[in-house]
């Protein structure tokens, strides 16, 4: 597509309960990154895709969230059993392969989930 | 490891003033720079960015940063300010060594709010 797509856009659930949210990457960019930002702070690095690599999960905050890519698509992040604290507007981005030298140019973000936990 | 510090939560500022955003960083490395902006409801849009040669660097919408090593600042500027510029403002760093994640370091933001 001609962005990065995230779904849903709003999410409301109940505290134990488990949610999963959406990215649709830009068509050919194999690096997808997910990112949280909590109200008032900055974004916080979660995870990061790239093409058929193992995902660098060093960002996850605990092992209540998982995300998996297949290939250079599609990327669901889930979070089982929500907490309060995980409250926070869920980013994806998502970046071409720069090649070997070259300076990154930027993300490509999506418009982001807002998840409220209650 | 790398942090970023945007002083200012909030900004007021009538239109066609002049603003400041500042924006300080952290770092035992060398880095890439950037500022991305978040429109109402919008995702974020890269600004700008400072990779190498000219410290000054300018966007498309009359904004610019300068890169400041002694001091580690980069902070965002724009001689006359529009409405249409009310928005978040975040800085962010890159590892410049780091070849593989890329992944950026935020700050907290600098919501900027044009008055009329």
């Amino acid at each position: 597509g001609a962005g990065v797509s995230q779904s849903p856009s709003n999410k409301v659930t109940e505290k134990g309960k488990d949610v999963e949210l959406r990215c649709d990457p830009i068509s050919g960019h194999t690096a997808l990154y997910w990112y949280r930002q909590r109200l008032g702070q900055g974004l916080e690095f979660l995870i990061y895709f790239q093409g058929n690599s193992a995902p660098d999960k060093s960002g996850l905050p605990s092992d209540r969230f998982s995300a998996e890519r297949t290939g250079e698509s599609v990327s669901t992040l889930t979070i089982q059993r929500t907490q309060q604290e995980d409250s926070a507007v869920y980013l994806c981005a998502s970046m071409p392969t720069p090649y070997a030298g070259q300076a990154p140019y930027g993300y490509t973000f999506g418009s982001g989930t807002r998840l409220t936990v209650v | 490891a790398q942090s970023v510090t945007q002083l200012d939560s909030q900004v007021p500022v009538f239109e066609e003033a002049p603003v400041e955003l500042r924006c300080n960083y952290s770092s035992s490395v060398s880095v890439y720079l950037f500022w991305y902006v978040q429109y109402p409801n919008q995702g974020l849009q890269l600004l700008l960015k400072y990779l190498s040669g000219s410290t000054l660097v300018e966007s498309i919408n009359g904004f610019e940063a300068e890169f400041n090593k002694s001091q580690t600042s980069f902070h965002l500027r724009k001689p006359s300010v529009h409405i249409s510029d009310t928005a978040e403002y975040f800085c962010a760093v890159s590892d410049r060594s780091d070849t593989g994640r890329r992944a950026l370091t935020f700050g907290s933001g600098t919501r900027l709010q044009v008055q009329p």
